[in-house]
């Protein structure tokens, strides 16, 4: 039972590449969120989808944009990477107020 | 709006000795409050969610939590903490019929032999 994978777990980009992030869940769940993790910061959310075709922003969506492409999948994507989004990237996905969680992406930009 | 403020950045305790970790929570209404818990260089793991009804709440991991609402909290506490609980604790908390999560910045635990 995988629950809510994510790809990579690592990443180190230079400024100014894009990249994508994947995240697949095999719980049948509706909705679907990305969160940056930072120190002292705590988990923002950066997107979220409440079901399959609709997706809305978050606390920190700058930089950042997704797709649902299906119930399972949910992308993010840096168009051009920036210094200020090295981070961890979490996954993750609910059904009812009760979130599932990826193990995460650490991204880095140089 | 709402938050979540956990006000202890690092706690340090003793293998054997009891745990409190706080938890308060700013919202009018009555909220859905959890507690996660993340291992190093892992995901979040829940250990316990209050939705309503009794406001005390057990976990796994021997965890439980009291919600008090005249207090806006919702502490974390053990009896005996073992060294496996050394990790970073969030409290979170969501509103019925929305699907956004708001977290606290995290406790890190650090349990001394």
């Amino acid at each position: 039972n995988a629950g809510v994978t994510q790809t990579p777990k690592f990443q180190v980009l230079k400024t100014g590449q894009s990249m994508t992030l994947q995240c697949a869940q095999d719980m049948n769940h509706n909705s679907m969120y990305w969160y940056r993790q930072d120190p002292g910061m705590g988990l923002r959310l950066i997107y979220y989808s409440a079901s399959e075709g609709t997706t809305d922003k978050g606390e920190v969506p700058n930089g950042y944009n997704v797709s649902r492409l299906n119930k399972r999948e949910f992308s993010l994507r840096l168009e051009s990477a920036a210094p200020s989004q090295t981070s961890v990237y979490f996954c993750a996905s609910s059904e009812g107020s009760e979130a599932f969680f990826g193990q995460g992406t650490r991204l880095t930009v140089v | 709006a709402q938050s979540v403020t956990q006000p202890d950045i690092h706690i340090t305790v003793s293998e054997g000795a009891s745990l409190e970790l706080r938890c308060n929570y700013s919202y009018g209404a009555t909220p859905y409050l959890f507690w996660y818990v993340q291992s190093p260089g892992q995901g979040l793991q829940l250990l316990l969610k209050y939705f309503s009804g009794d406001t005390l709440v057990q976990g796994i991991k021997g965890f439980e939590a009291e919600f008090k609402r005249s207090q806006s909290s919702f502490n974390l506490r053990k009896p005996s903490v073992h060294w496996s609980d050394a990790a970073e604790y969030f409290c979170a908390t969501s509103t019925s019929g929305t699907y956004k999560y708001i977290f606290g910045t995290g406790t890190r635990l650090k349990v001394l032999a």
